[in-house]
């Protein structure tokens, strides 16, 4: 199963809304994780299965979509959200990442 | 506190081989299934291998299947990967993470890692 994100990277300033996308090749039944990882560091967990928050992740991550569309969502982009994001398909034992998609503060 | 921590990586060869460790605590390991992800420098998330709680299932991503083997110790909350015949494209970052089941199949669990090491680096060098 392939993961196409969309944009590659994003500038934007801080208080602005982030919007990432998540195409995936087959319909994956929600079972669409993602990763936040900045450099040096492993990925952190943000998001699982679509649109549940992990556990300390900040209220204005959110995550949505269905079928074959998935898209995440920084409501008000903060200094520290600068990282690469990171989409995640378990629906096939056979697990695939997005590309990323690099967040820049301007 | 849960933590994962992976040894073993360093410099090899081109068709040698290297066995990396993930060492865990803070959790009930024979109850967790585990992975295996790898990034090359600069560049994206690459999954490479998982096995299954008890270690009776094993799966591995097309460019290093029957090269890379996984295993686990439940005894020693140990997790392997035996990596053999090296090439270039394998130097990467490997990161072991643990795997949380959200649903499940006849055949298979829906997951996602929510813990992860720091990873050990793997170099393919002459």
């Amino acid at each position: 199963i392939q993961l196409t994100q969309s944009p590659s990277s994003v500038s934007a300033s801080v208080g602005d809304k982030v919007t990432i996308a998540c195409r995936t090749s087959l319909n994956i039944n929600n079972y669409l994780n993602w990763y936040q990882q900045k450099p040096g560091t492993p990925p952190k967990l943000l998001i699982y299965t679509t649109s549940n928050l992990q556990i300390g992740v900040p209220s204005r991550f959110s995550g949505s979509g269905s079928g074959t569309d998935f898209t995440l969502t920084i409501s008000s982009l903060q200094a520290e959200d600068s990282a690469t994001y990171y989409c995640q398909q378990t629906y096939s034992s056979l697990v695939t990442f997005g590309q990323g998609t690099k967040v820049e503060i301007k | 506190e849960v933590q994962l921590l992976e040894s073993g990586g360093g410099l090899v060869q081109p068709g040698g081989s290297l066995r990396l460790s993930c060492t865990v605590s803070g959790f009930i390991f024979r109850t967790s299934g585990m992975s295996w992800v790898r990034q090359a420098p600069g560049k994206g998330l690459e999954w490479v291998s998982a096995i299954s709680a008890s270690g009776n299932r094993t799966y591995y991503t097309d460019s290093v299947k029957g090269l890379f083997t996984i295993s686990r110790d439940n005894s020693k909350n140990t997790m392997y990967l035996q990596m053999d015949s090296l090439r270039a494209e394998d130097t990467a970052i490997y990161y072991c993470a643990k795997n949380f089941v959200v649903g499940r199949s006849a055949i298979h669990r829906y997951y996602y890692m929510d813990v992860w090491g720091q990873g050990t680096t793997v170099t393919v060098s002459s």
